[in-house]
C-alpha cells in the first residue's frame, strides 16, 4: 500500500529560476495539501486542493501556485525563487479534505536556493 | 494573523517520566487540534488528535487535553520510552474562510534512558 510520494527528494536551484514539485496522494484520497518547513520550524499551510479546486490559501506570495489534477496528484510552482524558500516542502493528503481529517504526509523535497 | 504557540521548544526526560508539551491557539474559530511526530529525516505522523466537543482524549501512554476558553490544549506522555525521542508538533484546524491548519514551532523530546 503505497504512502503519499514526492519528487523530486533533493534539488538545487539558483535565485530567480523557477521550481515545479510533484505529489501522488495514498490511493483513494482525493485531497493535497502543501506545506513549506524551514529547518528548526513547524510545517506553514500553503495550499489545500479537493476535487481540483483551491480551498485553503495560506501567506504565501502570488509567486506559489499549485494545481490538482484529475487523478488527484498535485503539482506546487514557485516562480523567481529566492534564498528564503529554501525548505523541505512536504504534501500530505486526506479522504475528502475536511479539514478534521488525519494527514498523510509524504517525505518531502528538499529545495535548496543558492 | 492566526498562530499557535508551542513550549517548551527543548523537553529533557528521563526515561519513565512524564512529558507535557503546551500549546495556544489564536483563531476562535479552531475546532480540530492534531499531534503530530517527527523523527529526524522522517515524515511527520499523527499520534493523536482532539476536537473541539471533547476535553481530553487518551490513547494508550498518550493524552491531550483541551480548554477552549482558555485556548490551550496539551500533550501528555507518560512513562516515557527511548523510541518517544522526535519533534513534537501541535496544530490548529479551522474551515471558516477556508481550510486552515496552522502549526506551532515544534517541541524536541529527547528521552535518556
Amino acid at each position: 500500500d503505497a504512502g503519499v510520494t514526492q519528487s523530486p527528494t533533493h534539488l538545487i536551484k539558483t535565485r530567480g529560476q523557477h521550481v515545479t514539485l510533484r505529489c501522488s496522494p495514498i490511493s483513494g484520497h482525493k485531497s493535497v495539501s502543501w506545506y513549506q518547513q524551514v529547518l528548526g520550524q513547524g510545517p506553514q499551510f500553503i495550499f489545500q486542493y479537493y476535487e481540483k479546486e483551491e480551498r485553503g490559501r495560506g501567506n504565501f506570495p502570488d509567486r506559489f501556485s499549485a494545481r490538482q489534477f484529475p487523478n488527484y496528484s498535485s503539482e506546487l510552482n514557485v516562480n523567481a525563487l529566492l534564498l528564503g524558500d529554501s525548505a523541505l516542502y512536504l504534501c500530505a493528503s486526506s479522504q475528502k479534505g475536511q479539514h478534521n481529517e488525519k494527514l498523510f504526509f509524504g517525505s518531502g523535497t528538499q529545495l535548496s536556493v543558492l | 494573523g492566526e498562530n499557535v504557540e508551542q513550549h517548551p521548544s527543548t523537553l529533557s526526560v528521563q526515561e519513565g517520566d512524564s512529558a507535557v508539551i503546551k500549546c495556544t491557539y489564536s483563531d476562535s474559530a479552531s475546532n480540530y487540534f492534531p499531534w503530530y511526530k517527527q523523527e529526524l529525516g522522517k515524515r511527520p505522523q499523527l499520534i493523536i488528535d482532539i476536537r473541539s466537543n471533547v476535553g481530553e482524549k487518551k490513547d494508550q501512554r498518550i493524552a491531550v487535553t483541551l480548554n477552549k476558553t482558555a485556548k490551550h490544549f496539551s500533550l501528555h506522555i507518560t512513562e516515557t520510552q527511548p523510541e518517544d525521542s522526535a519533534v513534537y508538533f501541535c496544530a490548529a484546524s479551522s474551515s471558516t474562510g477556508g481550510f486552515k491548519t496552522i502549526f506551532g514551532a515544534g517541541t524536541r523530546l529527547f528521552v535518556k534512558a
